[in-house]
């Protein structure tokens, strides 16, 4: 069980365009998702928080218009890189959850973007 | 605010030995978890072993175990036998209230065959 799907597992994408990446939970629902960015070699930055039918919190020094992200249902969220710029080329990994009656959370195998 | 430290860049141990992973977090809140996660090539996020912060008794998942310190806010993980297969990054992160995860800079464990 507490399954999360990352689509796509990676993509390249010419600058000036949109990307858009989705994170189902597959067996459970999920109140709340959580994106995250990874540059090479490093940690796991949290980007925003997202909650199933509000607006997502972003944490400070992230643009909310270049990232856009939706949680239209209790197991879709997407976060929808806009205008996408060479610096926004690194690796998105989300997570969801938890499932009711545990915690922490499952994470999704990750997206890594490319924009050239 | 939390945050995670972890002061172990890098990590090796022997094939079939014992190596132990330091971490260091510093809460405010009563109420948080703890996590070790583990990120092998593929970059997938495994979890190998979590700890309620009220609960005492250290968590114990197979070969791997923590050492969790509460008032000195220290969470380790040893990974006993090791296996080429545990040779990866590990973070370790805390949450509170089930809220979002916040992650340390990692630990990359190689396994000397």
């Amino acid at each position: 069980g507490a399954v999360v799907s990352q689509h796509p597992s990676w993509v390249i994408c010419k600058s000036g365009t949109s990307v858009k990446i989705e994170c189902r939970s597959l067996d459970f629902q999920a109140t709340t998702m959580f994106w995250y960015r990874q540059f090479p070699k490093q940690s796991l930055m949290l980007m925003a928080t997202s909650n199933e039918g509000s607006k997502a919190t972003y944490e400070q020094g992230v643009e909310k218009d270049k990232f856009l992200i939706n949680h239209a249902s209790l197991t879709l969220s997407t976060l929808t890189v806009t205008s996408a710029h060479p610096e926004d080329s690194s690796f998105y990994i989300c997570s969801a959850g938890p499932p009711t009656g545990t915690y922490g959370y499952t994470f999704g195998s990750g997206t890594r973007l490319t924009v050239v | 605010a939390q945050t995670v430290t972890q002061s172990q860049p890098e990590m090796s141990v022997q094939e079939a030995e014992t190596v132990t992973l330091s971490c260091t977090y510093d809460t405010s809140e009563s109420d948080y978890y703890l996590f070790w996660y583990k990120q092998p090539p593929s970059r997938q996020m495994i979890l190998v072993i979590r700890q309620e912060a009220y609960k005492q008794q250290n968590a114990t998942e197979n070969r791997f175990s923590v050492n969790f310190q509460k008032a000195a806010k220290s969470f380790s993980l040893k990974i006993s036998d090791s296996q080429l297969g545990d040779a990866a990054m590990y973070f370790c992160a805390s949450s509170y209230n089930n809220n979002d995860m916040r992650f340390g800079a990692g630990t990359r464990l190689t396994v000397k065959p």
